[in-house]
């Protein structure tokens, strides 16, 4: 599925690089999302933006940083990251948020993200 | 709140054997109930979805899902595995707006030749 495009697949960056993850979609969607997915644990849901608004921010450390300049657009800025913060990255999007309009989230294929 | 349960979080199955991956759900409103496929570093497909149509839903690559109101249940089949079906699967449930997406933990699915 090409709807939700995520650039750059691969990403290795050192502790104190600043690098961003880039998300479009293609679809009309008005509610974009980002997830981190670690090996051995559940999807974890870490931003959401419905109309290019900030709705949710999932007690994440400050060292993420999300920008939505349109609702067809998503940035995850990234500085001094952890190793932990290794770990796959994915964008979605969805008609509505949290699927009023009966409508599933599309997913990007992620960045694989790995921090030295 | 919702919440959803996979209730294996291994599954494995020889090739042309039927697949069953289980899958529960709260819910305070009358969910969308969602499934989807993960194969290693890509990102999740969706295979099929309910939202109070029939309740017997076929999705993509011969996947089927039942919903079961008395069972809060969602559990997807397939008649006959095949090796590509290899591959995580989330159970996912909607219910309202302004509440996020709810995801299962995952189910990995084997096939053995």
């Amino acid at each position: 599925e090409t709807g939700v495009t995520q650039t750059p697949r691969h990403l290795v960056m050192g502790m104190t690089n600043k690098k961003s993850l880039k998300c479009e979609q293609h679809l009309g969607h008005n509610a974009m999302y980002w997830y981190k997915q670690s090996a051995k644990k559940p999807l974890e849901l870490m931003f959401v933006y419905n109309f290019k608004e900030q709705t949710e921010n999932n007690s994440v450390p400050s060292r993420f940083s999300p920008e939505c300049p349109n609702s067809s657009h998503l940035f995850l800025h990234l500085h001094t990251l952890q190793p932990e913060d290794s770990a796959l990255y994915l964008c979605a999007s969805s008609q509505d948020w949290g699927g009023a309009s009966n409508q599933p989230q599309h997913f990007g294929d992620g960045t694989r993200l790995s921090i030295l | 709140a919702q919440s959803v349960t996979q209730l294996d979080s291994h599954v494995s199955v020889s090739e042309g054997t039927p697949v069953l991956l289980r899958c529960n759900y709260s819910s305070s409103y009358s969910p969308s109930l969602f499934w989807y496929v993960q194969h290693p570093n890509k990102g999740l497909q969706l295979l099929l979805k309910y939202t109070s149509a029939a309740t017997l839903v076929k999705g993509i690559n011969g996947f089927e899902a039942e919903f079961k109101k008395s069972e809060t249940s969602f559990h997807l089949t397939k008649p006959s595995a095949h090796m590509s079906d290899a591959a995580e699967y989330f159970c996912v449930v909607s219910a309202r707006y302004g509440q996020n997406f709810v995801f299962g933990p995952g189910t990995r699915l084997s096939v053995l030749p």
